[in-house]
């Protein structure tokens, strides 16, 4: 079975762009987590889509957005990119059901740099 | 709010010592608790999980204790090897609320021959 797979591993944008991370989970798996990981604070929760809708929400700005589409993929949407942002930004699937905890399958990460 | 702290690293231990990796925990309501790992070139991945208070979990070789009175969740293994080298996640999430984890900050462990 395929992991988790995260487009691209590597991007470099200027302060002001936006930019969006794709993250495609494994298959049958409907939930898809989006986390920020940096040295200093470690994996810090964005959201979470569980068949196409946003079940839960970290304490980000709204700049940080995300969907989720039929075949649950998934993409997340940084707007107005500060120098902050420059992080791993990591996406984990879960097969967990209906409010229910499953174990996080994560991807190997997109590095975004912001300059 | 909902947080865990862990050890500071890095942690440098000699093949066949003991590894204790401290995790303690704040949470609103009764969560679950896990350990990942990450492995040098890998994505993290579950290592370990407790879902009540008392309960163990164990994996690899590696245990830990859900402790409810002091709110801890601490990473023990009896004999450490090489390949153990990687960095450690706490984490706790409750089940009634999706796959909303809170992660600790990692401890990086290296282990020599």
């Amino acid at each position: 079975k395929a992991g988790v797979t995260q487009t691209p591993r590597y991007l470099i944008k200027t302060r002001g762009q936006q930019v969006t991370l794709s993250c495609s989970p494994i298959s049958g798996h409907r939930s898809v987590s989006w986390y920020q990981q940096t040295p200093g604070q470690g994996l810090q929760f964005l959201f979470e889509y569980f068949s196409e809708t946003q079940r839960n929400k970290g304490n980000f700005p709204g700049r940080f957005s995300g969907r989720q589409f039929s075949n649950s993929r998934s993409e997340m949407n940084v707007s107005t990119l500060e120098l902050g942002d420059s992080a791993l930004y990591l996406c984990a699937s879960s097969n967990g059901g209906t409010g229910g905890l499953g174990p996080l399958h994560f991807g190997n990460g997109t590095r975004l740099t912001v300059t | 709010g909902n947080s865990v702290t862990q050890m500071e690293g890095p942690v440098t231990l000699s093949e066949e010592a003991f590894l204790t990796i401290n995790c303690t925990y704040t949470a609103t309501g009764y969560p679950s608790l896990f350990w990942y790992v990450q492995y040098p070139g890998e994505g993290l991945q579950l290592l370990l999980k407790a879902t009540k208070a008392d309960d163990k979990g164990s994996n690899k070789g590696f245990e830990a204790t859900y402790r409810k009175e002091t709110t801890s969740f601490h990473l023990e293994k009896g004999s450490v090897q090489v390949s153990d080298s990687a960095v450690y996640f706490c984490a706790l999430a409750f089940g009634n609320t999706g796959n909303q984890f809170y992660f600790g900050t990692g401890t990086s462990l290296t282990v020599i021959p």
